[in-house]
Order: C-alpha cells, then sequence, then structure tokens
C-alpha cells in the first residue's frame, strides 16, 4: 500500500467544536489501518488499530471508523479541546511486507481556545 | 516501562563527522524500526530488525549504518552525510514479529526522535 491521502492537510477549529479528518487509501490487498497521534515534540502515540469493515473504535471524545470496501477510514473529534492539538496519522497496513507501516502525510489539528 | 527512549535528543554533525544514535527499550519488544522524518512529510522507514537481525533495509544509503547489539538496544551509526540528510529519526518497536500479521501486535511504540542537522 503505497497511496496513502489524508484530508485535510491542517485543520483550525475552536475549543468544543466537533471535527472529522479522512484516510483513504487503496482498498486492495488491505490488511490492517493505524491512526497515531503526533505532538509537537513527543513521540507518535498509538489510537486504534483497525482491521474489519465497519468498524469503528472509541477512546473518549475521539473515534474512528474504517470502509474496506472504499479504502477510507474517518477520524471523529467530539468537543475539541486545545490539548487535542497534534498531527493525527494514519498508517494502512498491507498483507504483504508484515512489519512495514506505510504513514499518511498527517492532518494538522490546532483547537483554538 | 512503556517508553522508548532515544538519545541524543539533537545532534549537529559535519560531513567529515562520524556520530551514532541510540534508541532503548525495555517492553521486550523484538522488533525495533528506524524512520527518517522531513518537515511537512510522513515519517519514511529506514531499517527494521527482527530478533536482532535485520530484516528489511529501504535502500538506505550506507552512509547509514544500523546494528541491533541486543535485543533491547538500536543504533544508528552516521558516517560522511550530507546537509539533505538533516531530519528528525524516530526509532519504534513493536511486540513479536512473528505476530506482527496479528494488528494489535504489530502497533509500534515511538520514542521522541532525534533531530539531526548535518553542515
Amino acid at each position: 500500500i503505497l497511496n496513502v491521502e489524508q484530508s485535510p492537510q491542517s485543520l483550525h477549529v475552536q475549543e468544543g467544536d466537533s471535527t472529522n479528518f479522512t484516510c483513504s487509501f487503496p482498498s486492495s490487498n488491505f490488511y490492517a489501518l493505524h491512526w497515531y497521534r503526533w505532538e509537537t515534540a513527543k513521540s507518535p502515540e498509538a489510537l486504534f488499530v483497525m482491521t474489519l469493515n465497519g468498524d469503528e473504535k472509541k477512546k473518549g471524545r475521539i473515534s474512528a471508523t474504517l470502509n474496506t470496501k472504499e479504502g477510507y477510514s474517518y477520524l471523529y473529534i467530539k468537543g475539541s479541546q486545545p490539548e487535542d492539538s497534534a498531527t493525527y496519522l494514519c498508517a494502512p497496513h498491507g498483507q504483504g511486507g508484515s512489519e512495514k507501516l506505510v504513514f499518511g502525510k498527517g492532518t494538522k489539528l490546532t483547537v483554538n481556545p | 516501562d512503556t517508553e522508548v527512549t532515544q538519545t541524543p535528543k539533537h545532534l549537529v554533525m559535519g560531513m567529515t563527522n562520524k556520530k551514532s544514535l541510540k534508541c532503548e527499550q525495555h517492553m521486550g519488544h523484538r522488533a525495533m524500526y528506524w524512520y527518517k522524518q522531513k518537515a511537512k512529510k510522513p515519517p519514511e522507514l529506514m531499517f527494521v530488525y527482527s530478533y536482532e537481525k535485520l530484516s528489511i533495509n529501504e535502500s538506505v544509503p550506507s552512509r547509514f549504518s544500523p546494528e541491533c547489539p541486543n535485543s533491547s538496544l538500536l543504533n544508528l551509526h552516521l558516517h560522511a552525510l550530507q546537509p539533505e540528510d538533516s531530519a528528525l529519526y524516530l526509532c519504534a518497536s513493536s511486540q513479536d514479529p512473528d505476530l506482527s500479521l496479528i494488528p494489535k501486535y504489530n502497533e509500534q511504540f515511538f520514542g521522541p526522535g532525534t533531530r539531526l542537522t548535518v553542515l
């Protein structure tokens, strides 16, 4: 899986707004999708690993859905807070190279107080 | 201990210098990774070690030389680098290469990175 698109590239929202962004990937040879959250000057942190079509995962105010047939995943943040400001990376994982993740360019989220 | 540590945090080196980046984890993970990340681009995989053996080399120039002396340590030796090699170098680890087809075990834990500047 080489062609991973994330949109938008950056996003500015007000505190309390809900927001979402997209990861698109080729649906053939799909195996799993990883979402990572990367705050400035910190380590990327794993949020979710998703495998099944229709999967929905939730962690606090953050949730994600997966559509493997059409090749996309949405990440939702409900009631954004300034501490949600980070770059959100997705990394689809193909059935081929078992240890290899290919990251998208990320969506940089800024939540203004 | 659920942390991946990297030293140094910042490194400035000349094109003739030899330096090393270090990465350490004590989670018992048996796969370790080096990534390179340039501004406004995603992390790009460089090397993967599985059970202390090099399993993936993404056609990285030989001026980057990885080493895995034991299951907890991963080094990246640098020699004769170019200014375009300036980037953030991230280390990561995951639980068990033999279980890497099970997505839960493929989750990668990242260090904070070393910011490298080549003059």
